[in-house]
């Protein structure tokens, strides 16, 4: 079964990095976008951008041009987003979700970051 | 851009009722369509795409609906496991956009 695991809850100061995995399983990785999105602290829904791992093509939301890279190692399957120059805003949830067939069918269990000094 | 306006913002409602929640697209989007429902502290579920079609494993008391630019979830009979937030979300063009949310809460 298609399977979507994120890596743990990240606390991280302001200016600073951080690198969010997001492993999947139970399908073809290279042959399905990636998706990642973004829930501020009781907010909605934001669409970051998608990866297409099997060529390493991207699509960014003009709005997190410069603040989210999306790569991903298909060696391992995973798909990766970081997050650059934190600030307060950043403190989110963010989600991958697979793309293709059965567009955002499949989610990860979200990755909370805490940008905190 | 293309905008989803979402209403209500808020929907109290009481177990056994007929509920509809609408998203209005700015342009048009055909049926690049999908309902979500997310409970707290969860992911978001997928519950109708292509504007009509209900996902795998979503009970038959939800439907999707479109007329023209506005599309519909639509809850025939409410239950108490259906208290959520729930988003539409256009993937005709990029930047996909979400409709703001509606909460579903019981009166």
């Amino acid at each position: 079964q298609v399977q979507l695991q994120q890596s743990g809850t990240e606390l991280v100061k302001p200016a600073s990095s951080v690198k969010i995995s997001c492993k999947a399983s139970g399908y073809t990785f290279t042959s399905n976008y990636m998706h990642w999105i973004r829930q501020q602290p009781g907010n909605g829904l934001e669409w970051i951008g998608w990866i297409y791992p099997g060529n390493g093509n991207t699509k960014y939301n003009q709005k997190f041009d410069g603040k989210a890279t999306l790569t991903a190692d298909k060696s391992s399957s995973t798909a990766y987003m970081q997050l650059s120059s934190l600030t307060s805003e950043d403190s989110a949830v963010y989600f991958c979700a697979r793309g293709g067939d059965g567009l955002f069918a499949y989610w990860g269990q979200g990755t909370l970051v805490t940008v905190s000094s | 851009d293309i905008q989803m306006t979402q209403s209500p913002s808020s929907l109290p409602a009481s177990l056994g009722d007929r509920v509809t929640i609408t998203c209005r697209a700015s342009q048009d989007i055909g049926n690049y369509l999908r309902w979500f429902q997310q409970k707290p502290g969860k992911s978001p579920r997928l519950m109708i795409y292509g504007a009509t079609n209900l996902a795998a494993g979503v009970p038959s008391r939800f439907s999707g609906s479109r007329s023209g630019s506005d599309y519909s979830l639509t809850i025939s009979s409410l239950e108490s496991e259906d208290m959520a937030d729930y988003y539409c979300l256009q993937s005709k063009e990029s930047p996909f956009t979400f409709g703001s949310g509606t909460k579903l809460e019981i009166k």
